[in-house]
């Protein structure tokens, strides 16, 4: 998964810019994948998903990119806002009663 | 809908007491999970119920206990609070079609202390 540890890593970027966040999953065995974000003081919320047979995904300004090679997803987000400024999650899970396994997340910092 | 609510939104324990959590969802899903979040962590799975009646541990089980009795509630019990407990709980409830994946809907999160 991403790095672990108390210090999340954080990614500052100018309103209007394009923002990429980047996650290391743990098992070539997972087979689907899900971006959550997550505001201050709320649950995650589901931006977007993709299975093992797609190696991007598009959504209303966000992609997602798959590379199983060498089990790395991304999160594009394009013309970043601030009300994009959140911790975003990335979560996989394989055959197993859909349990997903978290990531510990990257904060997104947007600047106005 | 209201989606999945949780009850209470914020709890101060001592050492040693007990309380339950409550999970709520209206959208008659199958399937429903407890996580655990701690600062600068993601989402740790403590336990899950595939179904009304059915329990499974997830990756950090020790020191909680679930019921589903309802379809609708999941309820995650502490028996004896530790301070290494203190964190922010989040279930979550999903609709898994014929065994296929699928994203899961989050409550609004408990914040416990425990002194």
């Amino acid at each position: 998964g991403e790095s672990v540890g108390l210090h999340l890593p954080t990614l500052s970027v100018q309103e209007g810019d394009n923002s990429i966040i980047n996650c290391a999953y743990s098992n070539s065995a997972s087979d689907y994948f899900i971006w959550y974000k997550q505001e201050s003081g709320k649950g995650p919320q589901f931006i977007i998903d993709i299975r093992s047979n797609m190696d991007k995904r598009q959504g209303q300004r966000v992609t997602v990119l798959l590379n199983k090679t060498v089990k790395h997803l991304s999160l594009q987000i394009a013309a970043t806002q601030p009300g994009d400024s959140a911790v975003y999650f990335c979560a996989e899970t394989y055959h197993n009663f859909n349990k997903f396994y978290f990531g510990s997340g990257t904060k997104l910092n947007v600047k106005p | 809908n209201a989606g999945v609510t949780q009850t209470p939104k914020f709890r101060v324990l001592k050492t040693g007491q007990s309380m339950t959590l409550l999970c709520a969802q209206d959208m008659n899903h199958e399937y429903m999970y407890w996580y655990r979040q701690d600062p600068g962590m993601g989402l740790r799975l403590i336990h899950y119920s595939v179904g009304e009646g059915t329990t499974a541990k997830g990756e950090v089980p020790d020191g909680y206990n679930v019921s589903r009795l309802k379809k609708q509630n999941f309820l995650l019990g502490l028996e004896s609070a530790a301070p290494s407990q203190t964190s922010v709980y989040f279930c979550a409830s999903s609709y898994v079609p014929g065994g296929a994946y699928n994203e899961q809907f989050f409550g609004p999160g408990t914040r416990l202390t425990v002194l």
